[in-house]
């Protein structure tokens, strides 16, 4: 058990749609992070979030936004869902804002149909 | 772009042999990490290595930094079936703000 929760582990929705992504992170990780992890990319970084602000930005469309509260919990939302959004959604955390051991969720599964 | 190449893609042994996955780049990385990945799970830590040349072992798991810092392999000896998952090597671009990502080998260890 890393310490990271994330929900909902499963999600099927339709094209179009809007979902949100929660993540709890480690207790004390100040960092949370984002991946989309599909078999063709592997894993790509999303967007990090050190104490409630924005730190880095990777490949995030602009369709999806991501915030961290002042509990530190973060949500990824997803809209205007297309088939190609389907894949494993993961949040990772850490205790600063250098990259070093990242503690990762189980991950919430997004299929589009 | 940074890239982290990772070989082979795939791989299926039987239990007991060794075994070599690579991780590799013409870029040079401050770090590089190495998780492992089990189905249905996140990606777990298994070791960082910092300064060009460094071996690190964990049990029967043996980590290599290239001298230069660019490339990186793992070598595991006698597969078990426990070791299966997907490997994956992420690399520190010095800038500490993310990692770059490798797609992974996957290893099947079959009894």
């Amino acid at each position: 058990d890393s310490g990271v929760t994330q929900t909902p582990k499963h999600l099927i929705t339709a094209t179009g749609q809007r979902v949100t992504l929660r993540c709890s992170p480690r207790s004390g990780d100040l960092s949370v992070y984002w991946y989309q992890q599909s078999l063709d990319q592997g894993l790509q970084f999303l967007i990090q979030y050190y104490n409630g602000e924005e730190r880095a930005k990777g490949n995030i469309l602009e369709r999806f936004s991501a915030q961290q509260f002042p509990d530190l919990h973060s949500e990824l939302n997803l809209s205007s869902l297309e088939l190609g959004d389907s894949a494993l959604y993961f949040c990772a955390s850490s205790a600063g804002t250098v990259t070093g051991e990242l503690f990762f969720g189980e991950g919430s599964r997004l299929t589009v149909l | 772009t940074q890239l982290l190449e990772q070989s082979p893609q795939f791989l299926s042994i039987q239990e007991g042999e060794n075994l070599t996955v690579y991780c590799n780049s013409s870029s040079v990385f401050s770090s590089l990490q190495w998780y492992r990945q089990e189905p249905g799970e996140g990606p777990v830590l298994l070791v960082t290595v910092v300064t060009g040349g460094e071996v690190k072992k964990l049990k029967r798991l043996t980590f290599q930094f290239g001298d230069a810092r660019k490339d990186s392999s793992l070598h595991i000896t006698a597969a078990q079936p426990g070791d299966t998952g997907l490997y994956l090597c992420a690399g520190n671009a010095g800038n500490n703000r993310k990692l770059i990502w490798g797609l992974g080998t996957s290893l099947a260890v079959n009894p």
